[in-house]
């Protein structure tokens, strides 16, 4: 059973950080692409990062270029989010999920989610 | 950026009716566009990928059809399981996009 475990969330200050990690089993996790996808308090999905099965290539929104950083150890089919500078629009509930063999598959299995508050 | 916009932004039908949600792209996303079902405080679950193919598991009354720009969900017959928000998303073009999402809430 494909399973993927968030952990890490919390409260934090404006201009705090925050690494957040997602545990995966049940399947080969280095063979797939992955992503953060977050959900902010009344608003929609949105996508937020996204790397490649060996890490070599990432992609990011706009909104959180230079601020976050995307990783993951296929070793201990782990997959992080390290998040600096956090502004109060960080807020949100921030799921893993699984991609696919390409870089843009549907996501077809998510975790539970993390939550991060950004607030003083 | 491709922006997807969802229409209606709330939908209330009773069980047993049929639901009909629309998907509009601001430009051409060829047939990659999918459908996420999120019920509140769970995760998303994929219904449709690539407009019209049901995910695995998914019940024979969900549906999606479009092409380019435009997109439906047909929901045939609602279940009390089905009432939740629904979001499409395109994977054409990076970065990847939703749309704001669709409430289907019992009348």
């Amino acid at each position: 059973e494909v399973q993927l475990v968030e952990s890490g969330g919390g409260l934090v200050q404006p201009g705090g950080s925050l690494r957040l990690s997602c545990a995966a089993s049940g399947f080969t996790f280095g063979n797939y692409w992955m992503s953060w996808v977050r959900l902010a308090p009344g608003k929609g999905l949105e996508w937020v990062a996204h790397i490649k099965q060996d890490g070599s290539e990432k992609y990011y929104v706009d909104s959180v270029k230079g601020r976050f950083t995307i990783s993951r150890d296929n070793a201990k089919n782990s997959l992080f989010l390290q998040m600096n500078s956090l502004r109060a629009e960080d807020t949100a509930v921030y799921y893993c999920a699984r991609g696919g063999a390409g870089a843009a598959a549907p996501f077809d299995y998510w975790g539970q989610g993390t939550l991060v508050t950004v607030s003083s | 950026e491709i922006v997807l916009t969802q229409s209606p932004a709330t939908l209330s039908l009773s069980p047993g009716e049929r639901a009909t949600l629309s998907c509009r792209a601001s430009q051409s996303v060829s047939r990659y566009l999918g459908w996420y079902q999120q019920k509140p405080g769970q995760a998303p679950r994929l219904l449709i990928y690539d407009a019209s193919n049901r995910a695995t598991g998914i019940p024979a009354r969900f549906s999606g059809s479009g092409s380019g720009t435009d997109f439906t969900l047909t929901i045939s017959s609602l279940e009390p399981e089905d009432f939740a928000v629904y979001y499409c998303q395109q994977r054409s073009n990076w970065p990847l996009t939703f749309g704001g999402g669709t409430k289907v809430e019992i009348k």
